[in-house]
C-alpha cells in the first residue's frame, strides 16, 4: 500500500528565501509524481510531473527532483514571494492504478 | 483551453437529504476521476471512470453513493442520504492516459456542509 508522507506541515519563511518542501512514499515502484499546489477554498494546480526516467523538472522558480531508490522528492522554491503561500501536496500513482495517493501538504506562508 | 468545471461550488444540505455534483472534464479527456478531501488531507479517490466505465470504485461507499458518466463526458456524484461525516469538498480531475504517464488536471471543487 502506497504512503505518502509530506514533511514539514506548515512552514512560514520571510520574503526572499530558498526554501526546500520534502515528500517521502513508501512504494518505490511508482511512474511519476506529481507536485500540487492548493489555495484555500480552491481547487488543486499542476505545478511539476516527474516521471519515473527523469531525476528533475523545472518551471520558473520552481524545481522538483525525484528520487526513486530512497522514495524521497523534493520541492525548491527560489526567491519566495507572498504570493507562493498555499498548500503545497505531492501525489504518486497508487500501485498500478491511475489514480494518485496524496500526501497531506505542507502549508507555505511567505511573509512580506 | 477550459479547464475541468464543477458544480456548485458550494452546498449546504441538512443529514439525510440527498445531493449530487457535476463534473465537465477538459475536452478530449477520457480518464475522469472523483476524489474526496477532508480538511487538512490531501483528496482520496471515490471512483475513477475509463470513458464510461467505472473502472476502480473500490472507496466509493456504494450505500449511498453513487456516479455515473453518460456518453464518457460529463460526470454525476450523488449522495442519497447524506450523513454528517460527508461534510468534506469534493474534487473532480480528468486526464488524457499516455502510456504510464497521467498528469491529472483539477477542478475548484464542490464544497458540501452538512449541518
Amino acid at each position: 500500500k502506497q504512503e505518502v508522507t509530506q514533511i514539514p506541515a506548515a512552514l512560514s519563511v520571510p520574503e526572499g528565501e530558498n526554501l526546500v518542501l520534502n515528500c517521502s512514499f513508501t512504494d518505490s515502484a511508482i511512474y511519476n509524481l506529481q507536485w500540487f499546489r492548493q489555495d484555500p477554498g480552491k481547487g488543486l494546480t499542476s505545478l511539476l510531473l516527474i516521471q519515473s526516467s527523469q531525476r528533475e523538472q523545472t518551471s520558473g522558480r520552481l524545481n522538483a527532483s525525484l528520487d526513486k531508490s530512497s522514495g524521497r522528492s523534493t520541492l525548491y522554491i527560489a526567491a519566495s514571494q507572498p504570493g507562493d503561500s498555499a498548500t503545497y501536496l505531492c501525489a504518486v500513482p497508487r500501485g498500478g492504478n491511475n489514480d494518485m495517493r496524496f500526501g497531506a501538504g505542507t502549508r507555505l506562508t511567505v511573509k512580506p | 483551453e477550459a479547464g475541468v468545471v464543477q458544480s456548485p461550488r458550494y452546498k449546504i444540505i441538512e443529514k439525510k437529504q440527498p445531493v449530487a455534483f457535476w463534473c465537465n472534464p477538459i475536452s478530449g479527456h477520457n480518464t475522469l476521476y472523483w476524489y474526496r478531501q477532508n480538511l487538512g488531507q490531501g483528496p482520496e479517490l471515490l471512483i475513477r471512470y475509463e470513458n464510461e466505465e467505472a473502472v476502480d470504485d473500490s472507496q466509493l461507499p456504494k450505500d449511498r453513493f453513487s456516479a455515473e458518466r453518460l456518453k464518457g463526458v460529463d460526470s454525476t456524484l450523488k449522495i442519497q442520504p447524506a450523513e454528517l461525516g460527508d461534510s468534506a469538498v469534493y474534487l473532480c480531475a480528468s486526464s488524457v492516459a499516455s502510456g504510464m504517464v497521467n498528469e491529472q488536471f483539477f477542478g475548484p471543487g464542490t464544497r458540501l456542509t452538512v449541518l
